[in-house]
């Protein structure tokens, strides 16, 4: 059972360019997390998604940022017009479906360099 | 809204002495979570705590939770250079909040 995958692994972009994140949950898992995190610093939580809706984006910014989760293929963290200030690493976790109480299961990041 | 605070940030320890981390909820948790996450590596759960005075052990690692489910703390016992890395608790207030990450306690160990 492959576990979360996240691609690009490393991404480099000028600022104004649009960044696009992808992430597959682990097999069977129906809730997608995406968390950011800035060099030294801790996770910070971003959105919450299942299957085509949007549970809780109370951690996203208002512009520039949205994710979806489609039916078919892999959930999508998309920056637009990237600044400096985005430079970070980005997290997918998945949890099977049910309580919220399960542990997460991280992929390994997508690390987002803005020059 | 709520968090969860962890500490201390960082911890320098010569290998062989221990380590503890503590995380605090100013409110009663349902449950919490401990990670770790190596130096370019990402989370990796270690243990879930849902009793109130609960204590579970994973080798080296004493995991607790307190009498109140409002603080837990992560002991790591004569430390090794492995277990360099950051240590995320993470809270969950009820089944319909989000885990909560604390801020992350990042453990060096001199060899």
């Amino acid at each position: 059972n492959a576990g979360v995958m996240q691609n690009p692994r490393h991404l480099v972009r000028r600022r104004g360019q649009e960044a696009r994140l992808r992430c597959s949950p682990m097999k069977g898992h129906s809730h997608v997390y995406w968390y950011r995190q800035l060099p030294e610093e801790g996770l910070k939580f971003m959105v919450y998604l299942q299957k085509e809706n949007i549970i809780d984006e109370s951690g996203m910014p208002k512009e520039r940022f949205s994710a979806e989760f489609p039916k078919e293929g892999p959930s999508i963290l998309r920056i637009q017009q990237v600044v400096r200030g985005d430079s970070a690493a980005y997290f997918c976790a998945s949890s099977p479906p049910g309580w919220l109480d399960y542990e997460q299961y991280f992929g390994p990041g997508t690390r987002l360099t803005v020059t | 809204g709520q968090q969860v605070m962890q500490i201390p940030q960082y911890q320098h320890v010569q290998e062989g002495e221990d380590f503890t981390t503590y995380c605090n909820s100013s409110t009663t948790l349902s449950n919490i979570q401990w990670y770790k996450q190596r130096p370019g590596g990402h989370p990796v759960f270690l243990i879930q705590l849902v009793k109130s005075g609960e204590v579970k052990k994973q080798k080296r690692l004493t995991f607790q939770f307190g009498e109140a489910k409002k603080n837990s703390s992560l002991h790591i016992t004569a430390t090794q250079t492995t277990d360099v890395g950051t240590y995320f608790c993470a809270g969950l207030w009820n089944a319909g909040n989000m885990l909560t990450f604390g801020g992350g306690t990042r453990l060096m160990v001199k060899p």
